[in-house]
């Protein structure tokens, strides 16, 4: 069975600090997704990342994956206020017909003045 | 339309009552997920609807749920029955083909007296 698990669940930063979240999973999947989700929204994509050593970059936000380790990584570099939301991240099934995604529990981000 | 859309974006209803949601996905998407939020079990998979293959209905979680998907297009999340464990969001995806990045709609909160 697929699971992910995301650290840390809560995330209180300030303006102009550098963090980074992280999501591991269980099994071997070929798709992993970020997503955030604003209150009271629904959720929008960032980034997908589909082979070992993926990187994906834009604005403030990087995300990588390291396949071998099961491991993905959400770096927020000089946070800003706007970047305050939950992030997700979701993989795959690997192979067959499987297209529902398993999500992490979300990371909210709180960034503080 | 530009994005996928859900009605009603509110529903309350009384235990024991039957509800739908409707879902209208990106046109031209063959593939159309349905998952559910609540603050106790995060965002989980119930359905997933792929061209004209068998849906996966390995994520409803009891047979008081169902969903159906005419034309190849709009989609129907059905509960039976319902009880007050179903009060949730639920949100309706789609994406160009089955295991490509999923858009998601702004979701139907359900209230369950």
């Amino acid at each position: 069975e697929l699971k992910v698990e995301q650290n840390p669940l809560f995330l209180s930063m300030q303006e102009g600090k550098n963090y980074t979240i992280y999501c591991n999973y269980s099994t071997t999947s070929d798709r992993l997704y970020w997503y955030r989700q604003d209150p009271g929204k629904s959720l929008e994509s960032l980034f997908v990342l589909l082979s070992n050593g993926a990187v994906k970059q834009e604005g403030r936000l990087m995300a990588s994956l390291d396949t071998k380790a099961r491991l993905s990584t959400l770096h927020i570099t000089a946070a800003v206020h706007d970047l305050s939301a939950t992030y997700f991240c979701a993989v795959g099934g690997y192979g067959g017909s499987q297209g529902n995604l398993i999500f992490g529990k979300g990371t909210k981000l709180s960034v503080k003045p | 339309g530009a994005g996928v859309s859900q009605s009603p974006s509110n529903k309350v209803t009384e235990k024991g009552k039957d509800v739908e949601l409707r879902c209208d996905p990106i046109s031209g998407h063959t593939a159309l997920y349905w998952y559910r939020q609540s603050l106790g079990q995060g965002l989980e998979f119930l359905i997933y609807f792929q061209g004209n293959s068998a849906p996966d209905k390995s994520g409803l979680p009891s047979d008081r749920f169902s969903a159906e998907r005419t034309g190849g297009s709009v989609s129907t999340l059905t509960i039976q029955r319902t009880q007050q464990e179903d009060s949730a969001v639920y949100l309706c995806a789609s994406s160009l083909q089955g295991r490509e990045t999923q858009y998601f709609g702004p979701g139907t909160r359900l209230l369950v007296l």
